[in-house]
């Protein structure tokens, strides 16, 4: 049972637009979450996270929002740039005091970035 | 910065081989783990560990054992290569206690079995 889910295996968008990645979770134990950006033949580099008791938290060109009934959450990225182009894992946690039992991804949403 | 090394980017083995993939952080962090990357099937969890000689099993651990002699290198052994084994390895790191689950990933091992 997938508890994290990202229903667009791929998304494209032109450059100096807005890009919105969504993701949809099951579990109600989940209060922490991440997005992973991922280049090809390299590993996943954190890119930005919430906890449950915010509903958004921004990083430069990179809002994370967190609706906690609807079990969703989006990453917009604005604006867009060529190196954007990566996959993003969004991933989740029961917890955010380092514990042991890892995080659960999605399968990934591959963000093309058009000229 | 923290840095995860996997040993090898590129692996080619054999069907029924033994393979060890190593990985080794240098900022001595309490977890490690294993995962798998598959197109479509996104990153698995196949073992972690929490501490020296402590393991446990992920969501696929099936056909695959790890080692945790010492607290900053982590092993991931295929007993038994197979061909649906062949997929990008990657090893990841984090602190307890450190406020969040952010995890430090390695560039991977691609593992091919023929």
């Amino acid at each position: 049972d997938q508890q994290v889910k990202q229903n667009s295996p791929s998304l494209s968008v032109q450059e100096g637009r807005i890009s919105i990645l969504n993701c949809d979770y099951t579990n109600s134990m989940f209060d922490y979450f991440l997005w992973y950006k991922k280049y090809p033949a390299e590993g996943p580099t954190f890119l930005i996270s919430i906890s449950s008791i915010k509903d958004k938290n921004e990083d430069g060109r990179f809002t994370v929002f967190l609706n906690k009934s609807a079990k969703h959450l989006s990453l917009h990225i604005v604006p867009s740039q060529p190196g954007d182009s990566a996959v993003y894992f969004c991933a989740a946690s029961v917890g955010s005091g380092g514990g042991a039992d890892g995080l659960t991804f999605g399968k990934g949403t591959h963000l093309i970035i058009q000229p | 910065d923290v840095k995860v090394t996997q040993s090898s980017r590129y692996l080619v083995k054999r069907t029924g081989e033994k393979v060890f993939l190593e990985c080794v952080q240098d900022m001595d962090h309490e977890n490690m783990f294993w995962y798998r990357q598959d197109p479509g099937l996104g990153l698995r969890l196949i073992y972690f560990s929490y501490d020296v000689k402590m393991k446990e099993k992920g969501d696929i651990p099936e056909g695959y054992s790890v080692s945790r002699e010492k607290k900053e290198r982590f092993s991931l052994i295929l007993e038994s290569a197979s061909t649906n084994q062949t997929s990008m390895y990657l090893c990841a790191s984090s602190l307890v206690g450190q406020g969040d689950e952010k995890l430090f990933f390695g560039s991977g091992t691609q593992l091919s079995v023929l």
